[in-house]
């Protein structure tokens, strides 16, 4: 089945500094991929997508790569602030009209 | 520009009761999606209908119903309702043939059950 793999643990960075979340993905055929953040008390909003290989996704200064060969579709950016603090989901979609497939999500907090 | 609304935003309820949860798409969309997350978890699909028909069925309980009307809202029925219930319910739009699959989030209802 499709499942998604985000890195353990949550993630706690001071002001500006670099962020890099992991997210693997096993599906089948070639899934859409995207990044989901949910701010405390607050539905999920779309932060970026990718839909083929190689595509870059980028939104707010955040940016992933859509990797086909590692099946990874890693979030970064460069220099995070305290507004950035919130729960990072990765997620798939295999065809449109289909379900997403989260991850477990990862919590975000940014110290000033 | 419009957004996915969900009623009510908070509902408590006792065991046993019965609970319904109601979602207004994104105008134009053709597909409505339920989520279900417990506290600290991704969430877990529920159910989704394109065009008020019923397309894809994940981890829903027998207790819960649900269905998408002719003006294409859509509302989740749930009874015998146990502790474990509790949770936040989304419901999420898209339109399918719109390129990638975005699914458009509510903000969310949460059910407390004691």
């Amino acid at each position: 089945g499709n499942s998604v793999t985000q890195m353990e643990g949550p993630v706690t960075l001071s002001e500006e500094a670099f962020l890099t979340i992991n997210c693997t993905y096993t599906a089948t055929g070639y899934p859409s991929l995207f990044w989901y953040v949910q701010y405390p008390g607050e539905g999920l909003q779309l932060l970026l997508k990718a839909t083929k290989a190689d595509d870059k996704g980028s939104n707010k200064g955040f940016e992933a790569t859509y990797r086909k060969e590692t099946t990874s579709f890693h979030l970064e950016k460069g220099s995070v602030q305290v507004s950035d603090s919130a729960v990072y989901f990765c997620a798939l979609s295999v065809t449109s009209g289909s379900r997403l497939t989260f991850g477990e999500g990862t919590q975000l907090t940014v110290n000033p | 520009a419009a957004g996915v609304i969900q009623s009510p935003r908070h509902l408590i309820k006792e065991k046993r009761e019965t609970a319904t949860l109601k979602c207004y798409p994104i105008p134009r969309h053709d597909t409505v999606y339920w989520y279900q997350q417990g506290p600290g978890q991704d969430p877990q699909f529920l159910i989704s209908f394109y065009e008020k028909m019923q397309s894809d069925k994940g981890s829903i309980p027998d207790r819960f119903s649900a269905q998408q009307f002719s003006d294409y809202h859509s509302e989740l029925n749930m009874s015998s309702l146990e502790l474990g219930d509790s949770a936040l319910y989304f419901c999420a739009s898209s339109l399918v043939f719109s390129g990638a699959n975005v699914l458009t989030f509510g903000a969310g209802s949460r059910l407390t059950v004691l």
